[in-house]
This record gives structure tokens, sequence and C-alpha cells, in this order.
């Protein structure tokens, strides 16, 4: 069976500090992977996806960074974090969609709580 | 671009009876798959249920159902029997077909509170 692992679970860091925080699936291969941020009390904005090694879209211009070195590997990175850096960090897979009708959800780590301070 | 509305930002529902979530959504596309998560405090995102946008059927899963209106672009989830472990943030979701399949929208959620 599939299984993602995300972490830190909990990250405390200084303003103007680089981040990294990293997610690996395993059990299946080739998947398309996301990261996504999440306020307090607020929904998903999705921040990255990557649909292969190398692959990496942005979606919202901003402070961070995403790598996909292996094929199973993302990387969540900054530089120099920012205080509206803070938040929850959820990282999440999913199969790539054919026509067999076979629904393909998005299946999620158990996030980083990041706070900056 | 897809947009998913959920209009009802917090809800509450009496222990053991029944409480409906409505999500609505934006899109041109017909072919789709819609979703719907639970966030509880533990903040792990889980997936309730889940709906091809070509299947007529609407889902089920024991006392998560959904009602699909593709016409009316509307995916409300329905709660039978509520527990308190049903309080959680619920998140819609939309996923387009399309070759690489990364185009998936929430919606803003809905926070459920089960009151004993």
């Amino acid at each position: 069976s599939q299984t993602i692992h995300q972490w830190p679970a909990t990250l405390v860091q200084p303003v103007g500090s680089p981040l990294s925080l990293e997610c690996t699936v395993e059990g299946t291969s080739n998947p398309n992977l996301y990261w996504y941020r999440q306020a307090a009390g607020r929904g998903l904005q999705l921040l990255f996806y990557s649909v292969g090694i190398g692959q990496i879209s942005s979606e919202v211009p901003q402070n961070l960074s995403a790598s996909r070195p292996q094929d199973r590997q993302f990387i969540l990175s900054s530089k120099k974090l920012l205080l509206s850096d803070s938040g929850f960090y959820l990282c999440a897979w999913s199969i790539k969609p054919h026509r067999s009708g076979v629904n393909q959800p998005q299946h999620f780590g158990d996030g980083t709580r990041l706070s900056i301070l | 671009a897809q947009t998913v509305t959920q209009s009802q930002p917090e809800m509450s529902v009496q222990e053991a009876e029944t409480v409906t979530l409505s999500c609505t959504y934006d899109t041109s596309e017909s072919d789709y798959y819609l979703f719907w998560y639970k966030q509880p405090p533990s903040r792990q995102m889980i997936l309730v249920i889940r709906q091809e946008a070509y299947k007529q059927q609407n889902a089920t899963e024991n006392r998560f159902s959904v009602n699909f209106q593709k016409a009316a672009k509307s995916f409300s989830l329905k709660i039978s029997d509520s527990q308190l472990g049903d309080a959680a943030m619920y998140f819609c979701a939309y996923r387009s077909w399309d070759n690489y399949g990364q185009n998936f929208v929430f919606g803003p959620g809905t926070r459920l509170s089960v009151l004993p």
C-alpha cells in the first residue's frame, strides 16, 4: 500500500532563517506531488505541484521554492523566512488520471506546523 | 479556471441527527471528479467520499452520501446519524481530468460542530 511521510511535524524558526520541509511517498511511482499551505481555520492554498522529476509548477509567487530531486521526493524550501510564511504545510500525492474511470483523489501527509518568530 | 464554493462557513448538528453541507462549483469541463475531505482537529486530511462526474448515481460511504446535481453544479454531503467524531472542517474539492491531472481546487471549508 502507498504511504506518504512528511517531516518535521512541528518547526519553530526565526525570521530570516532558511527552511527545508521534506515529503516522500512510498508504494507508487511517478506520482503527482503537491505542496499546500493552510492558515488557521482557512482553506488550502496550492503552492507548488510537480508531475515529474525536476518539473515544478508554482501557483503563487512567494518566498518559497520547491524541488523534486527524486521521483517520490518533494522538498519545500526557503532561503529567508518571513513572518507571513507561518502556517500549516501539507504535502499530498495522487496518481495520474486515466480514462479507466477510476477516481483519483489526493492523499495527504500529516502536515508540518511552521511558526516563525 | 474552476472555482469551488462552500457557502456555509459553520454548521452544527445534534448528535444522531442528519446534516447536509453544501458545495457548488464552476467549470466548463464535462469530465471531472469531486471529493469531500474531512479535517479533524488533528489536521489530517481524510478522504470521505468521491464522485465521478460521468456517474449519475450518487456515491455513498456508510453514513456519508452525496447529492450530485451535474446540471446545477452542486455536490452536497449528507451525514446521517451524526457522531461526535464527525466534528471537523469539511472541504469540497474538484479535480479536472487532463493529461496530468494536476488541477485540484478546494473550497474554503465548512466547520461542523456536533452537539451532544
